[in-house]
């Protein structure tokens, strides 16, 4: 089962303008990474954020975390067409039977239009 | 390009067959992850091997297994074979385990007839 719910499950903006992703997660964790995917091809890591970060950037990216409400937001600012994609946060628990165990959210699909 | 390679791309098989899926870890990393990718399922983890050791294991089905070789190649192998295994199995590496990103490979695309 999944961990994670993220929202929305499909987001379509123009280009130049910002997209929002939000994911939350029902367990402790370690860590809250975020992944993005193209069609159905690989997941390239974008950004890892620890549980004692509450902010994180890269690039246009900026993660938050919220450990008290068990959430994190992703933002992509200033969107161009190639950051159509589908973006998957992915948690890893707290717990000796968790190790590196990623539990993923079931994905926002992006689409930017030029 | 992650650095994690697998073979094969793309595998199309027949219902009760068996399959070999390869995974090459980035160099230094000791740590690979399997997992897989179904559209009613989402993307789950099967099973990780640390330097050769089963470290975790996920919600994976007593008809598969994978092992971790002295090299640090990784195999996962899927036997008696079902429509329903038809998904990207994916495979991904770290340097060690914990807290650590993972970097994943292009995937495997399994098509089971």
């Amino acid at each position: 089962s999944q961990q994670g719910e993220e929202d929305p499950q499909a987001l379509s903006i123009q280009e130049g303008e910002n997209a929002t992703m939000n994911c939350s997660y029902k367990t402790s964790i370690n860590n809250l990474q975020w992944y993005r995917q193209n069609s159905g091809r690989g997941l390239v890591h974008l950004i890892l954020i620890r549980s004692n970060e509450r902010e994180k950037h890269s690039g246009r990216l900026r993660v938050t975390l919220d450990t008290s409400k068990k959430s994190s937001s992703l933002l992509i600012t200033a969107s161009r067409a190639a950051d159509t994609a589908s973006y998957f946060c992915a948690t890893d628990g707290t717990g000796g039977t968790s190790y590196g165990k990623l539990t993923f959210g079931q994905g926002t699909i992006l689409t930017v239009h030029p | 390009d992650s650095g994690v390679t697998q073979t094969p791309k793309h595998l199309i098989t027949a219902t009760g067959q068996r399959v070999t899926l390869r995974c090459s870890p980035r160099s230094g990393d000791l740590s690979v992850y399997w997992y897989q990718q179904s559209l009613d399922q989402g993307l789950q983890f099967l099973i990780q091997y640390y330097n050769g050791e089963e470290r975790a294991k996920g919600n994976i089905l007593e008809r598969f297994s994978a092992q971790q070789f002295p090299d640090l190649h990784s195999e996962l192998n899927l036997s008696s074979l079902e429509l329903g295994d038809s998904a990207l199995y994916f495979c991904a590496s770290s340097v060690g385990g914990l807290q650590e990103t993972q970097y994943f490979g292009p995937g495997t695309r399994l098509l089971v007839l």
